[in-house]
Formats: C-alpha cells, structure tokens, sequence
C-alpha cells in the first residue's frame, strides 16, 4: 500500500508483558515518528529517527520504551514489563524528507491496553 | 517550549451550519501550523498547513483557516458542514529551532454533525 502501516492494530497485554509494535513507513521516506495519544488527549511525542539514527528519544516515558530502525526503514518501538500507564494508542509517522516544512503521515496506530 | 490549546473538545452542529473550531498556540519562535483530521477507526490525516506566505489556508474539501500572528490563533472553520465531517480534529505545531521536527499537538475537537 501507498501508506503507513502498522501491527498489530489492537494488542492486549497482561501486566509485566513485553510487547512490541511495528511500523512500516512509506517507501522511500527517510525521516520516521512514533507518537504517544493517551485516551481523550492529543498524540505525544515519542522518538524520531532519520535513516538507522535515532536522533531523538527524549519523550520515551522510560527506560522499559525501545525503538529501533536497523535497516532505516521498517521501526519496532518496544515496551518491556508494561504496565496499565502504557495504555493508549502508539502511532507512527514518516516524512520525505526532515524538516519544518516537511508534511508527516501517520499511520492507523496500534491500540495497547494493558490489563 | 510550545504548546497548543484547543478550547472546545466537542462541537455538535447541525448539517449545512457553518463552524469554527478554536486553536490557540503558544511559542517563542517562529511556527508552522497544522490541522489534522481523524475519522473513527482511521489514522491522522492532513487537512490544511499553514508554512508561509498567505495567512488564509484552505482544503480541497471546503475548510479554511487563518493564520493570526497577533492572536497566537489558527482556527478552522467551513460555511456549511456534511455528516461526513463528522471527526475528530487536532491543531498541531511546529516550531523553529533544534527541534523543529517535532509536532505538538492541542487535544483535539470532536465535531458532530448532526443532521
């Protein structure tokens, strides 16, 4: 497809679980997001890596949130011992280029709820 | 820091009325501005940016909004509303600067459309 994608769309987790979110921006798209909406909030943001690099992680919650980009296309953010705060939608966004004026595109997020 | 408020989370109107949804920001620097939409069960799409140049942006299906240096304001509006607007809808921010990758986002607006 022409977009974003993401899986799993809908991910239930028992308290302690490790998940792992996946992300496979446009093709071509250099510059990848992922983004934090808490219910009834707006998105957040997470990290943003340009190719492998990960140039920015300074709003993961903490150090149980990993996000990777090894071959600068397909991302995983990762959470480990989750816990009920980690509930929300975790979206993904990638852009052409990096840069003020460049337009992100988001995925349809995967929805985590942790029980 | 930036920072974005959207002073109304739900609107309700009827169909064919006209709308306005509110967005105020805050920033230091110079901004681009945006306005996302997010249809049920869909990811964020752009509806309109604001970058330079003219002060009035509009969208190919019918909303404007303009962009206020003095007031701080980016508000949406549309002259005659369809069920199919029927969503949610972010303001976000970019701002200049180290960061200027980053999107901040207000809250978000709930707009139904009722017929």
């Amino acid at each position: 497809g022409a977009g974003v994608s993401q899986s799993p769309r809908y991910k239930v987790a028992k308290r302690g679980q490790d998940v792992a979110l996946r992300c496979d921006p446009i093709s071509g798209h250099v510059s990848l997001f992922w983004y934090q909406q808490a219910l009834g909030q707006g998105p957040e943001f997470l990290t943003y890596f340009q190719n492998e690099a990960q140039l920015d992680k300074s709003g993961l919650p903490s150090d149980r949130f990993f996000a990777e980009r090894p071959e600068g296309s397909v991302s995983t953010l990762k959470i480990q011992r989750t816990q009920q705060e980690d509930s929300a939608v975790y979206l993904c966004a990638s852009s052409l280029v990096q840069g003020q004026r460049d337009t992100q595109y988001f995925g349809p997020g995967t929805r985590l709820t942790v029980l | 820091a930036q920072s974005v408020t959207q002073l109304d989370s739900q609107v309700p109107v009827f169909e064919e009325a006209p709308v306005e949804l509110r967005c105020n920001y805050s920033s230091s620097v110079s901004v681009y501005l945006f306005w996302y939409v997010q249809y049920p069960n869909q990811g964020l799409q752009l509806l309109l940016k604001y970058l330079s140049g003219s002060t009035l942006v509009e969208s190919i299906n019918g909303f404007e909004a303009e962009f206020n240096k003095s007031q701080t304001s980016f508000h949406l509006r549309k002259p005659s509303v369809h069920i199919s607007d029927t969503a949610e809808y972010f303001c976000a921010v970019k701002a200049g600067g180290g960061s200027n990758y980053k999107l901040t986002f207000g809250k978000g607006t709930l707009l139904t459309v009722n017929p």
